[in-house]
Formats: C-alpha cells, structure tokens, sequence
C-alpha cells in the first residue's frame, strides 16, 4: 500500500516551459486535491476533485490545470511556468465513506524551481 | 469556513506534556476538527480528529469544550522528534481544507 506517490520529487523548469506534476493514490479514495506550499506560509488549495471527471478550482487556481480521468490519478499541469509558480506542492486524497474520520493522506511533495 | 487562530510558535523541553490551543469561534454544526503535524520536507500528516468532548489515540489527546468555540491538542511527553508544524483546521464533510500558517513546535532536549 503505497498511499500518495507524487512524481517527479525535483524539478527545475525554465520561465514558459509546461509540465506535469503526477499525483496517483492506491487506496481507492473519491478526493482528491493539490496544494501549493511557500516558505513560511500554510499549503494553498490549488484545484481539487470529489470523484473521477469531477474538478473545481481552490484559493489559488490560476496557471494551473488538473483533470481526474480515473480515479487513482490526479494530475496539475502547469500550463507555461511562471517563477512565482516556484513552491512545493503536495498532493493529497481522503475517502468520504461517511465515517468520522476526514483525515486526509498527504503525498511526500514535488519541489518545484521555476528559473 | 470557520477561520482557526492558533499561537506562531511553543517551546518545550524533552518529557513535557505541550498543549496547543486553536480557536474556531464561528465553527459551524457540521464541522470537525482536525489536526495535522507537518515536518520540514514532507507532507502534514493526520493526528487526531474529534466532534465535541474528548478524543484520544496513539499519539495525542483532543480536547474539545461544549461550546467546540476551541480545542486543544495535547501531546504527551513530547521527544525531540516531535518538533514540527502542528495545524488546527476546521472543515465539514465535503468541505475542502483551508490551512493556516499553523504552530511551530520547537522540542529542546
């Protein structure tokens, strides 16, 4: 049970350039969602999904597209990098089976430099 | 959703019970509360969900009055390992998660 994978965990793009960061969750979870961390700051929503060909903008959407074609991919592509798009992102998933417990698992972050 | 107010930073020593306090005076009747821990270059990770009174498992006690305006993650003696960015969110069922700058947990031995 891997949980979360995120790939790739670096990279390094030129300003213009696009790219995919890939998400992928094995534990059958409906939710799905990408934050954006700064330094010093809490993670920023960036679009998230409630279940496969299901998507919404969060707080921060802007330069950033996702589409969830299945149910264990989730990936953000970053349409034409921009340096204000260096940050980490992290991906997340939570299963809404109406129990309790709402925690969601977080993936281990892609580090992205955007020069 | 509710907005969450929780200190910047708490030192402790090595063996202390360290208790974070998060306000959440507009929490609506849906909403839980939930706490994550975050370490440098990784991802938060969940400790401890609750409703209202109290909560407890492995890793930490919540403690939440009737009136649920705040709760209190309790960590009991904490380690060095413990040191890292605890958040406080409040969400509901499908609500998504709007995180906060959270509090620094700084562990000295």
């Amino acid at each position: 049970n891997a949980g979360v994978t995120q790939t790739p965990k670096f990279q390094v793009l030129k300003t213009g350039q696009s790219m995919t960061l890939q998400c992928a969750q094995d534990m059958n979870h409906e939710y799905m969602s990408w934050y954006r961390q700064d330094p010093g700051m809490g993670l920023r929503l960036i679009h998230y999904s409630v279940g496969a060909g299901i998507t919404d903008q969060g707080e921060v959407p802007n330069g950033y597209n996702v589409s969830r074609s299945t149910t264990e991919d989730f990936p953000l592509r970053l349409l034409s990098a921009a340096p204000s798009q260096t940050s980490v992102y992290f991906c997340a998933s939570s299963s809404h089976t109406g129990t309790e417990n709402y925690g969601y698992t977080f993936g281990s972050g892609t580090r992205l430099t955007v020069v | 959703l509710a907005k969450t107010t929780q200190p910047i930073s708490m030192d402790s020593y090595e063996g202390q019970e360290v208790n974070i306090t998060c306000s959440h005076n507009n929490i609506a009747t849906n909403d839980y509360i939930t706490w994550y821990q975050q370490f440098p270059s990784q991802g938060p990770r969940f400790i401890i969900q609750g409703y209202k009174t109290k909560v407890t498992n492995e890793v930490a006690s919540l403690f939440i009055p009737a009136d649920r305006k705040s709760s209190t993650l309790s960590l009991p003696r904490v380690s060095l390992s413990d040191t890292a960015v605890y958040y406080c969110l409040v969400s509901s069922y499908y609500s998504t998660l709007t995180f906060g700058k959270g509090t620094m947990l700084l562990v000295s031995p």
